[in-house]
């Protein structure tokens, strides 16, 4: 069974610019979480989508924003961007993760200049 | 509000040495669930092992093992022999486990395992 894909896997962008990230689950798996990581806040929760419907958000400026398709594929966008906003983003599939375990794909190292 | 404590930052052994990550948590809820990742340098988390807050027994899997002890809100990671490939970052993670919860991971700062050959 293929693993959580996230693409594209770096990116290099310049302040005030927006981007887009993308993530596919696991197949069958309807959930998908966002987070952050970086050197000094360490792994944080950005948002989770299910089915379509984001369900819980974590505490980020409204310029993270978030979706998810009816194939349970999910996109992430930053706009504005700002320097703090560089860190390696990671998305996570469960097939419910209120009840199952969520498996990460191997991220997306954002560079903002 | 959750929180996960890893006090330890960075760890070295030599191979074959057995080690120990210590993880400790604070949540108010009753139910709750507890994770262990792994981070090797291609970034990637592998997930390890997930243990629901009732479920207090001891687990075993090949050369890893964990303790969990709710009296002390710890939940402590031993590898066994450890071996080069060991070498990683190991995330404590927590989460609500209460129906209609937030699944969100909390996790704590991660420790750095070095294993030398």
């Amino acid at each position: 069974k293929a693993g959580v894909t996230q693409t594209p896997r770096y990116l290099i962008k310049t302040r005030g610019q927006q981007v887009t990230l993308s993530c596919s689950p696991i197949s069958g798996h309807r959930s998908v979480s966002w987070y952050q990581q970086t050197p000094g806040q360490g792994l944080q929760f950005l948002f989770e989508y299910f089915s379509e419907t984001q369900r819980n958000k974590g505490n980020f400026p409204g310029r993270f924003s978030g979706r998810q398709f009816s194939n349970s594929r999910s996109e992430m966008n930053v706009s504005t961007l700002e320097l703090g906003d560089s860190a390696l983003y990671l998305c996570a599939s469960s097939r419910d993760s209120q009840k199952y375990e969520q498996y990460f794909g191997p991220g997306t190292r954002l560079t903002v200049t | 509000a959750q929180k996960v404590t890893q006090a330890q930052t960075e760890i070295s052994v030599v191979e074959k040495e057995d080690v120990t990550l210590d993880c400790v948590y604070e949540t108010r809820d009753t139910t709750y669930y507890l994770f262990w990742y792994k981070q090797p340098p291609s970034g990637e988390l592998v997930f390890l092992i997930r243990r629901n807050s009732f479920d207090e027994q001891n687990e075993i899997s090949g050369r890893y093992s964990w303790n969990f002890q709710k009296s002390t809100s710890s939940f402590n990671f031993t590898i066994t022999a450890s071996q080069v490939v060991d070498s990683a970052v190991y995330f404590c993670a927590l989460s609500e486990a209460k129906r209609g919860a937030n699944s969100k991971l909390t996790f704590g700062k991660g420790i750095t395992l070095s294993v030398r050959p």
